[in-house]
C-alpha cells in the first residue's frame, strides 16, 4: 500500500460546481497534513494545512478523518482559475525526523 | 525576488555528462530537499538535507549526488546522465521549527538528456 494514494482524475466539472477530492494515508501516526496546488509545469504551492479541527479558507474547507486516515479538499463554487492539479502532502516523524510524503496529485479541469 | 532559486531553469544534455543543478535560498530555512517529478510517480524525494553537516537519500538517490554547500545552498549532480534521469526537478525547503512549517520550492529545473 503506498503510504500516501490520490485519485490522479482528471475530475472535468463545470463552473460553479462543488468538488471534493480525498486523499489516504497508511501511517497512523502522521502528525501534520496539507494540500498543494501545482499548476501546470509550476511548482507546488501551499492551498492550506488541514487541521484536526477542520479549517476553511473561502471557498475551500479541508477535513482530517485519523478514524479512517483520510483527508479531504471540498472546493464550492469552482472557477475556472481552480483548475490545476491538487496534491496531498501528509508529515511524520520516525525515528524523530520529519518525513514529508506526496500523493500523485489530483487533476481537476474545471469546464466553461 | 524569489525565495528559493534554481538554475538552469532549462537544460538539455547527452547520455555520459556530468550536470549540476543548482538551489539557492533567502528564507534561512534549515532544511532542504531535491525531488524529481515524472508524469503519473509524482514528486519523489532524491536527496535531503537537515543541516550542512547532515545529508540523507531520499527514495530515488542512485545516480544522484548532492553538496550543501552552506545553509543557503544545495546542490544536485547527476555524475554521468542517462535518459531516464529525465524530469522535473525540484528544491524546496522548509523551517523545522513546527510540525505545520510548510515546503516552499522552486520553480523547477526541466533536464531532458538525450
Amino acid at each position: 500500500r503506498k503510504e500516501v494514494e490520490q485519485d490522479p482524475g482528471p475530475f472535468n466539472v463545470p463552473e460553479g460546481a462543488t468538488v471534493a477530492f480525498n486523499c489516504t494515508y497508511s501511517n497512523s501516526a502522521s502528525q501534520s497534513f496539507f494540500w498543494y496546488r501545482q499548476d501546470c509545469r509550476k511548482e507546488p504551492k501551499l492551498l492550506m494545512s488541514v487541521y484536526s479541527s477542520g479549517n476553511e479558507d473561502g471557498r475551500f474547507t479541508a477535513q482530517l478523518n485519523r478514524a479512517s486516515q483520510y483527508i479531504s479538499l471540498l472546493i464550492r463554487d469552482s472557477k475556472l482559475s481552480d483548475s490545476a492539479t491538487y496534491l496531498c502532502v501528509v508529515n511524520n516523524a520516525p525515528g524523530g525526523y520529519q518525513k514529508v510524503t506526496f500523493g500523485i496529485g489530483t487533476k481537476l479541469q474545471v469546464i466553461p | 525576488d524569489a525565495d528559493v532559486t534554481q538554475t538552469p531553469r532549462n537544460r538539455i544534455t547527452k547520455t555520459g555528462k556530468r550536470i549540476m543543478l543548482e538551489c539557492s535560498q533567502t528564507k534561512g530555512h534549515d532544511r532542504m530537499y531535491w525531488y524529481r517529478q515524472d508524469p503519473g510517480l509524482g514528486l519523489r524525494l532524491i536527496y535531503y538535507s537537515f543541516d550542512v553537516k547532515d545529508i540523507n537519500k531520499g527514495e530515488i538517490s542512485d545516480g544522484y549526488s548532492v553538496s550543501r554547500q552552506a545553509q543557503a545552498k544545495f546542490s544536485l549532480s547527476l555524475e554521468s546522465a542517462i535518459p531516464n534521469q529525465t524530469a522535473l526537478y525540484f528544491c524546496a525547503t522548509r523551517d523545522s521549527r513546527g510540525a505545520y512549517n510548510e515546503q516552499f520550492f522552486g520553480p523547477g529545473t526541466r533536464l531532458t538528456v538525450l
